[in-house]
């Protein structure tokens, strides 16, 4: 079975710029998170889809983030215009999401903002 | 709210020790309860999870974790670490209904010969 699917792995752009990054989920997952991983931290719940509908997005910075999940199979995340403190691991994961299943991750995209 | 605590950030044990990473949560209700580790580059993977039942989990590589509802706890634990087992461990609580995982802040765990 194929795993979650992100490209690109590793991004640098300038403060300022807009960048995007794509996740393809395992097959028949209903539910796609994305996350962002700052250096030494935990990955913190950006936006979570159910299918095409939004779950949850109360921490993704709106003015800047957007993501959206084409037809509930991929996504993209987008951030628009990029901050210093943007620069993480951006991880997409996946499930069935029936009660208790697990997310499977993807190996994430680095971002670094100079 | 949902949220994790893992009070250790860094643990150093010699390899054919033994191992317990700590993780605290709070939940209004029953948990799922996870553990997740990372190798350096990579996504992270899941070792074991608690949904409901036996309050002892088995996971993958020789890994388990106690369910202790008292304590609010889900500690990892592994008899004897190998030196692969160096990485980060992150311990994540699930919510019924929306399937939301918080995570903690990870422990990272050397191996030293």
């Amino acid at each position: 079975e194929a795993g979650v699917a992100q490209s690109p792995r590793y991004k640098i752009i300038e403060k300022r710029q807009s960048v995007a990054f794509w996740c393809n989920p395992i097959s028949g997952h209903a539910t796609l998170y994305w996350y962002q991983q700052i250096l030494g931290q935990g990955p913190k719940l950006l936006i979570q889809f159910q299918n095409n509908g939004v779950v949850d997005d109360s921490q993704l910075p709106k003015d800047r983030f957007s993501a959206e999940r084409l037809k509930g199979v991929d996504s993209t995340l987008k951030i628009q215009p990029a901050k210093l403190e943007d620069s993480a691991v951006y991880l997409c994961a996946s499930s069935l999401g029936d009660r208790g299943t697990e997310a499977f991750f993807g190996q994430g995209t680095r971002l670094t903002v100079v | 709210a949902q949220s994790v605590t893992q009070p250790d950030i860094h643990i150093t044990v010699s390899e054919g020790a033994s191992l317990e990473l700590r993780c605290n949560y709070s939940y209004g209700a029953t948990p799922y309860l996870f553990w997740y580790v990372q190798s350096p580059g990579q996504g992270l993977q899941l070792l074991l999870k608690y949904f409901s039942g036996d309050t002892l989990v088995q996971g993958i590589k020789g890994f388990e974790a106690e369910f202790k509802r008292s304590q609010s706890s889900f500690n990892l634990r592994k008899p004897s670490v190998h030196w692969s087992d160096a990485a980060e461990y992150f311990c994540a609580v699930g919510s019924f209904g929306n399937e939301k995982l918080t995570f903690g802040t990870g422990t990272r765990l050397t191996i030293i010969p």
